[in-house]
């Protein structure tokens, strides 16, 4: 058991550009979920997958957000045209649905800075 | 909908004194109740959780946690504080209704500080 990891770990990018991130969850989880932390606040949900099939995405803050998980196993987070209020921690977790409750592992996060 | 909130945003103690986070929820389920712990430039760490068996829920490094349905509380405490506790903690809800968004709620966070 490697834990989650994310990739990479800081990102600085100019306002208008497009960023991607990618989360590789613990091998044998098959939900993956993506959360946003900003300064001073706790993680908030954003979307989540169980093997590839996304089954929440309401929550993804606008339509420059989405997310993929093609193949089951890993998955990447991407924003197009950036703005600075998109600077923040994103968060990756996986999880094992075997019984309730879902607990959730988390990778170190990917910090993302738009100047 | 569910919702979380951590009573106070910064908890100082000193070394080798008691610790108590305070947290009380809102659910419309039968909830599962989580305390993750953050230290900086490191991954949420789960301490502990609660499923609905044992009310008083024993986590890693001493912590413990009760639930208390008539109070929607579940707060956090270890019987003596160590340097090495002094991080960001989040008290964390998740309704689990059997489909739909599973997604954790997370509350704002209590920053504890550990005095020599």
């Amino acid at each position: 058991d490697t834990g989650v990891s994310q990739d990479p770990r800081h990102k600085i990018t100019k306002r208008g550009q497009n960023v991607t991130f990618r989360c590789d969850p613990i091998s044998e989880h098959n939900r993956l979920y993506w959360y946003r932390q900003t300064l001073g606040q706790g993680p908030e949900f954003l979307t989540y997958f169980q093997n590839e099939a996304q089954l929440e995405k309401s929550r993804l803050l606008s339509d420059r957000f989405s997310a993929e998980r093609p193949k089951g196993s890993f998955s990447t987070l991407e924003i197009q045209r950036t703005e600075q209020g998109d600077s923040a921690m994103y968060l990756c977790a996986s999880s094992f649905r075997l019984a309730a409750p879902y607990e959730q592992y988390f990778g170190p996060g990917t910090r993302l800075t738009v100047t | 909908a569910q919702s979380v909130t951590q009573l106070d945003s910064h908890v100082s103690v000193s070394e080798g004194t008691p610790v108590l986070l305070r947290c009380n929820y809102s659910s419309s389920y039968s909830p599962s109740l989580f305390w993750y712990v953050q230290h900086p430039n490191k991954g949420l760490q789960l301490l502990l959780k609660y499923t609905s068996a044992a009310t008083l829920v024993k986590g890693i490094n001493g912590f413990e946690a009760e639930f208390k349905k008539s109070e929607t509380s579940f707060h956090l405490t270890k019987p003596s504080a160590h340097m090495s506790d002094a991080a960001e903690y989040f008290c964390v809800v998740s309704d689990w209704t059997g489909g739909g968004a599973d997604g954790l709620t997370f509350g704002k966070g209590t920053h504890l500080i550990i005095q020599p």
